[in-house]
């Protein structure tokens, strides 16, 4: 059974800063894996989707990566501002569904 | 630019009363879903509509019904309501069904007391 895990479940940063975050999943054989944000209250954006055979995606600030073989994806961000302050998921899609298995998710805060 | 939009944002019900929310998406997606998320449980799947008169169950539909009304509407039934049935309910739409970024509501918080 497919499972997605993202540690730390929460991260404190000063503004500026450029950081990682981590997801990582038991099952290499995916189809694609998402990051989301969620602000407080909110439902999910979207962020970046990797198929799998990428190796990498980047839309501005943001950077994913994916390694299958080790089942692990990063989420990049450069120069952190406090409003990248938000729940940042990973989901990945098994190869054998459709359906998308969320990580519990990344608690982030910049500080001013 | 809706997007998708969810009715009603909060929901308030006693044990065994019925509720249906509502989902709706102006994007012409093919693909259509309800997730539930919880404290410590994160985001889970109740049922999803791959396209237009097809409807499947996810990892939790017990307890629930869902209707894919036409392309752009999918709604959700609690058919007698019960405390563990409080979450927050997000509905979600993409182009294709697991090919395509997620598209996701503001959510309904749903309490029954």
């Amino acid at each position: 059974k497919q499972e997605v895990t993202q540690i730390p479940a929460a991260l404190s940063v000063p503004e500026g800063e450029n950081l990682v975050l981590n997801c990582s999943f038991t099952d290499s054989a995916i189809y694609n894996l998402q990051w989301f944000r969620q602000d407080p209250g909110k439902g999910l954006t979207s962020l970046l989707l990797i198929q799998s055979s990428q190796r990498e995606q980047t839309s501005g600030r943001l950077n994913a990566s994916l390694d299958k073989s080790s089942g692990r994806s990063t989420l990049y961000i450069a120069a952190s501002q406090p409003g990248d302050s938000a729940t940042y998921l990973c989901a990945v899609r098994p190869s054998n569904t459709g359906k998308l298995i969320f990580g519990q998710g990344t608690t982030l805060q910049v500080k001013p | 630019n809706a997007g998708v939009t969810q009715t009603p944002k909060f929901q308030v019900l006693k044990t065994g009363q019925s509720m249906t929310l509502q989902c709706a998406q102006d994007m012409n997606h093919n693909s259509m879903y309800w997730y539930r998320q919880d404290p410590g449980m994160g985001l889970r799947l109740i049922y999803y509509s791959a396209s237009e008169g097809t409807t499947d169950k996810g990892e939790v539909p017990n307890g629930y019904n869902v209707s894919r009304l036409n392309k752009r509407e999918f709604s959700l039934r609690l058919e007698s309501a019960a405390p563990s049935q409080t979450s927050v309910y997000f509905c979600a739409s993409s182009e294709f069904q697991g090919t395509s970024p997620l598209h996701f509501g503001n959510g309904t918080r749903l309490t029954v007391t």
